[in-house]
């Protein structure tokens, strides 16, 4: 099936600094979400999007949707040590055949040390 | 209890085992699904359940049976499993995309149950 090409695979950063973050894939979609699992839990929703072009915030995250509709980015600003976690792209196409599915990324592991 | 819940939140059973997974959302939500998620690998789509209908992968084995008997519970038997099977069970709930309105925002998980086959 569709995969999304989810980048980097692990980040390690200091404690204050700025991450950033994207997916891209080969077919067109109508919602892009980002997701942030912790360990032994599962992924809580951070951020959707809707349009291209659209860029979304929710406090230090911002997110933006590609005007390809191909890709989506995940920003966030000044890092603390509870950002720790996996962070998953999801893409669906949202049409009659694929109906209600969403395409994950492979997740980006962050690591803050403070 | 709000959102999604899942139980039991671990498992252990022997590859000679009958054993079920239980998700309920009390989202109100009319799809609901479950996700294998293994270590290194994408999150990986089982069963569909969406408007009373049953959207299967066909790559998913036998071994596993889904049943969803409203739209509020979803159900995961499982049988004469594999090691290979030891993973995260995810369930998740949303609105069926046709019917999506504003605030309907992609899927919600619950916390999952930690699967280990022996």
């Amino acid at each position: 099936g569709q995969q999304l090409n989810q980048s980097p695979q692990s980040m390690f950063i200091q404690e204050g600094e700025d991450v950033s973050m994207n997916c891209t894939s080969s077919s067109i979609f109508n919602t892009w979400l980002w997701y942030k699992q912790d360990p032994g839990e599962g992924p809580v929703l951070l951020i959707a999007l809707y349009k291209a072009g659209e860029l979304t915030s929710n406090g230090r995250l911002t997110a933006q949707f590609g005007i390809t509709r191909k890709d989506s980015f995940l920003n966030i600003s000044a890092s603390i040590p509870s950002d720790v976690g996996i962070y998953f792209c999801a893409g669906q196409e949202g049409n009659i055949l694929t109906g209600n599915q969403f395409y994950f990324g492979t997740g980006t592991s962050l690591t803050v040390i403070p | 209890e709000t959102g999604v819940t899942q139980t039991p939140r671990h498992l252990v059973m022997g590859m000679t085992n009958k054993k079920s997974l239980k998700c309920e959302q009390h989202l109100g939500h009319n799809a609901m699904y479950w996700y294998k998620q293994s270590a290194k690998k994408p999150l990986e789509l089982m069963f569909v359940y969406s408007l009373e209908e049953r959207v299967e992968n066909n790559s998913v084995p036998s071994r596993f049976s889904p049943e969803c008997p409203n739209s509020s519970h979803l159900f995961l038997h499982l049988h004469t499993l594999q090691p290979e099977d030891s993973a995260l069970y995810l369930c998740a709930s949303s609105q069926d995309f046709r019917d999506r309105g504003p605030g309907d925002y992609g899927y919600t998980f619950g916390s999952g149950t930690r699967l280990t086959v022996v």
